[in-house]
């Protein structure tokens, strides 16, 4: 247990419809980040935020957006989902010294 | 943009054998990590190396850092059934007191030869 807890685990929409994504971090991390995984694909960085606020952005559409809220907890949002958005999406936390800890997933079908 | 090739893309292994893969950067990074990925769920950090020459053990684990800072090695001694998976690597380069981006290679996925 990587103390990253991701909720849901499995979520089926359909296209153009809008999710949420949430992750809690391990404790006293305040380093959040979000990563796509595709069928067989490596992980694609979509973004960072540190304290609440975004620190790196990788190549997240403009359809998807994230926050981090003050008890460091933090949210993907994916809107007008297309069928190419299908995939797990992880978020990861990291403290000091950037060893980034993943939770289990969100496993993402879009229909 | 910064970018790491990770090989082999895939290996079958017998159990007791020997495993080795290796990432290799056209930059230069100052942290490597390896990850293992087993299906359905989120990697797991088996190794993090900080400094270049670094020669790191995790029980029949064993990575190093690369003395050209370009490249990581990760090998598995004597290998079982449950080391299947995805081996992830990844690099940072951190700069001017800040950290850099985490890239990750594409993984080697070990299967167990049939």
């Amino acid at each position: 247990d990587s103390g990253v807890t991701q909720t849901p685990k499995h979520l089926i929409t359909a296209t153009g419809q809008r999710v949420t994504l949430r992750c809690s971090p391990r404790s006293g991390d305040l380093s959040v980040y979000w990563y796509q995984q595709s069928l067989d694909q490596g992980l694609q960085f979509l973004i960072q935020y540190y304290n609440g606020e975004e620190r790196a952005k990788g190549n997240i559409l403009e359809r998807f957006s994230a926050q981090q809220f003050p008890d460091l907890h933090s949210e993907l949002n994916l809107s007008s989902l297309e069928l190419g958005d299908s995939a797990l999406y992880f978020c990861a936390s990291s403290r000091d010294r950037g060893e980034l800890f993943f939770g289990e997933g969100s496993r993402l079908t879009v229909l | 943009g910064q970018q790491l090739n990770q090989s082999p893309q895939s290996m079958f292994i017998q159990e007791g054998e020997d495993v080795s893969m290796n990432c290799t950067s056209s930059s230069i990074f100052n942290t490597w990590l390896w990850y293992k990925q087993d299906p359905g769920e989120g990697p797991v950090l088996l190794i993090a190396l900080y400094k270049a020459g670094e020669l790191t053990s995790n029980g029949r684990l064993t990575a190093q850092f690369g003395i050209t800072r370009k490249d990581s090695f990760l090998n598995i001694s004597a290998s079982i059934p449950s080391d299947v998976g995805i081996y992830f690597c990844a690099g940072r380069l951190d700069y001017g007191g800040s950290q850099g981006n985490l890239i990750f290679g594409k993984g080697t996925k070990l299967s167990v030869k049939p």
